[in-house]
């Protein structure tokens, strides 16, 4: 079945920019998104991007997709302590039409100060 | 404001005892989802709804329950023969035929 692999753990200083991986198996994904969850909260819509598109950037946010290698990435320009949260990349389950999404384990982002 | 709530935040239970978590949407979402979250590990859904009266089992449905009778609500009972239920509980919403779902603030549910 489909899934979706993050590694665990960045650690980055204030300033620096970060850059989450993520790596999925259902090629034909309409969409993937990024997800933050801060301590004890809910999860929150990052940004997302289209399946046919290579790169999509919003403010400090930009995500690429290579769809040959199945692999997508977050990078966070400037991050700031705030940023440090658990990232969650996640796929839209295309086998069937139901809405259901794939998460991957999430990365737990450090910024140190 | 639009959004969704869960109810309680926290919330204790005994062992050999069946508790309902609350899931409350109005955003006029067709599909609501429950999601598990252990530490260190992704989320895992347990049950999702497309429509009300009718829902599915997702990856993890056994020990649990839940009911779809209107749509903005989607309540989840964790019952006793959930052999590891402390967990942290995340219920979400979407738009029919997926896209964006929007998630609740959780509740973190401990087995005394």
């Amino acid at each position: 079945g489909e899934d979706v692999e993050q590694s665990l753990f960045l650690s980055v200083r204030e300033g620096d920019s970060s850059v989450i991986n993520c790596t999925y198996t259902d090629s034909s994904s309409t969409y993937l998104y990024w997800y933050k969850q801060e301590p004890g909260a809910g999860l929150q819509l990052l940004t997302y991007i289209f399946s046919n598109m290579d790169m999509k950037q919003d403010q400090r946010l930009t995500v690429l997709l290579n769809k040959k290698d199945k692999h997508l990435s977050l990078r966070i320009a400037d991050t700031q302590t705030g940023d440090s949260a658990i990232y969650f990349c996640a796929e839209s389950e295309s086998s069937s039409n139901t809405g259901k999404l794939i998460f991957g384990q999430g990365t737990t982002l450090q910024v140190k100060p | 404001d639009g959004g969704i709530t869960q109810s309680p935040k926290y919330l204790f239970r005994k062992e050999g005892q069946n508790v309902t978590l609350s899931c409350e949407q109005n955003l006029n979402h067709d599909a609501m989802y429950w999601y598990r979250q252990d530490p260190g590990q992704g989320l895992r859904l347990i049950y999702y709804s497309q429509i009300v009266n009718d829902f599915q089992k997702g990856d993890i449905a056994e020990g649990y329950s839940v009911s779809r009778e209107k749509k903005e609500s989607f309540p989840l009972t964790v019952t006793s023969a959930q052999k590891n239920p402390t967990a942290f509980y995340l219920c979400a919403s979407s738009n029919e035929g997926g896209g964006e779902q929007f998630f609740g603030p959780g509740t973190r549910l401990t087995v005394l």
